[in-house]
Parts: C-alpha cells; sequence; structure tokens
C-alpha cells in the first residue's frame, strides 16, 4: 500500500522567512502533484512533476522531485501572508490518475 | 480547465438517511473521482466513477454504502447511504483530461450527520 508522508504537518513562519515542505512516498512513481487547499475551500493545483529532476517555480513556491529518493519538497521563499494554508501532496499510483494524498502541511505565515 | 459543479455545497441529515451529491462536469472528462475529506485530515479517495459501467471501489469502501453512477463523460452522483455521525466528512467530486493532468475538484459537499 502506498503512503505518503509529509513534513512538518504545522508549519508557523515569519514573513520573510524561506522554508521547505518534505514529501516521502513509500513505492516507485514519478508523477507527483501539488496542491494547496485554503480554509473551507477545494483545492487548487500548484505544481505537476512528472519525472525525475523536475523542479516548477511560481511565485515564491519551488517544487522539485526526486524519484530515486521519493522525495519531493516545496520550498518557500521570503514567505508572506497570503500562502497561509494547508498544502497537499499527490502521488500518482499509476493506475488511471488515481491520486494518493500525503497528510498535509498547515502553514500559518505571521507577520 | 474543466469547471466542476457540486451540489449541494453543504447539508445537515439526520442518521439513517441518505443523500445524493451530484457532480456536473463543462466539458467531457475521461476520468472521474470522488474522494472523502474527514474534519481536519486528508482526502481518501472512495471510488472511480466509470462511464456506463460499476464504478471501481477503493479498499474500505462499498458499493452499498456509496453507490455511485455515471450516465455520460459530464454528470456523476455518489450517494451516501444509511448515514451515521462518522459519514460527516467533505465529500470531493474531481476530475482528470489525461493520464498526467492534475486533478481538479469541485468545492465540495460538506455534510454534517447528526
Amino acid at each position: 500500500e502506498l503512503k505518503v508522508e509529509q513534513n512538518p504537518l504545522f508549519l508557523s513562519m515569519q514573513e520573510g522567512k524561506n522554508y521547505t515542505i518534505y514529501c516521502n512516498y513509500s513505492t516507485t512513481s514519478d508523477r507527483l502533484y501539488w496542491y494547496r487547499q485554503d480554509p473551507g475551500k477545494s483545492l487548487e493545483s500548484l505544481f505537476v512533476l512528472l519525472s525525475n529532476g523536475a523542479v516548477k517555480q511560481e511565485g515564491r513556491l519551488m517544487a522539485s522531485l526526486d524519484t530515486k529518493a521519493r522525495l519531493s519538497t516545496l520550498h518557500i521563499t521570503a514567505a508572506v501572508h497570503d500562502l497561509s494554508a494547508t498544502y497537499f501532496c499527490a502521488v500518482d499510483t499509476g493506475t488511471a490518475s488515481k491520486l494518493t494524498f500525503g497528510t498535509g502541511t498547515r502553514l500559518q505565515v505571521t507577520l | 480547465s474543466a469547471v466542476i459543479s457540486q451540489k449541494p455545497s453543504r447539508d445537515i441529515c439526520q442518521r439513517g438517511t441518505s443523500l445524493t451529491i451530484q457532480c456536473q462536469v463543462d466539458s467531457q472528462v475521461t476520468m472521474m473521482f470522488w474522494y472523502r475529506q474527514q474534519p481536519g485530515q486528508s482526502l481518501t479517495l472512495i471510488a472511480t466513477a466509470n462511464q456506463g459501467s460499476e464504478a471501481t471501489y477503493e479498499s474500505g469502501f462499498v458499493i452499498d454504502k456509496f453507490p455511485i453512477s455515471r450516465p455520460n463523460l459530464t454528470f456523476s452522483t455518489l450517494t451516501v447511504s444509511n448515514m451515521s455521525p462518522e459519514d460527516s466528512s467533505i465529500y470531493l467530486c474531481s476530475v482528470a483530461a489525461s493520464g498526467v493532468s492534475p486533478l481538479h475538484f469541485g468545492n465540495g459537499t460538506r455534510l454534517t450527520v447528526t
């Protein structure tokens, strides 16, 4: 059974600081997705990583994928309050886009 | 990306009753899934809704409890049957245009069972 773990589960950081969220998964996969969820809202797709070494950046967020280590990272640069949300990674099990979601990381950016 | 309309957005139901949730997509999609998100938790896949055939359920979910229909490529329903308070969750419809495209999610149905 595929397991997807994120750490930390909760992250409180000050504006302007940098930090990294980690996503580890237990079986081979070369497709990984990052999503954002605001409180009371649905999920918004952030990044699609489709191969080993893939790196995607959007604004203050950068995601990378190391399929050999079964690890993806979401790096936050110079955090701002608007980035406060819960972030999920999700791994494609290889069967018709079925995704297994990570535990989620709740990010709180304080002034 | 596809626009997904999910109804109802929320409901409060009594124990023992059933609720049917509708998911309408503005374009034809190959893959459609139903997820559950329990309070403060991650998402768990309930089933894949297959067009014109029975849904494919994940471990721990059964058709008698969560019957699913998908009569065409733009519409699906999920019924939560014989509800108990443990069924209180957000239920999310999601679709994918292709095998590598990200899932897009509806706004979810927030269900409370009393």
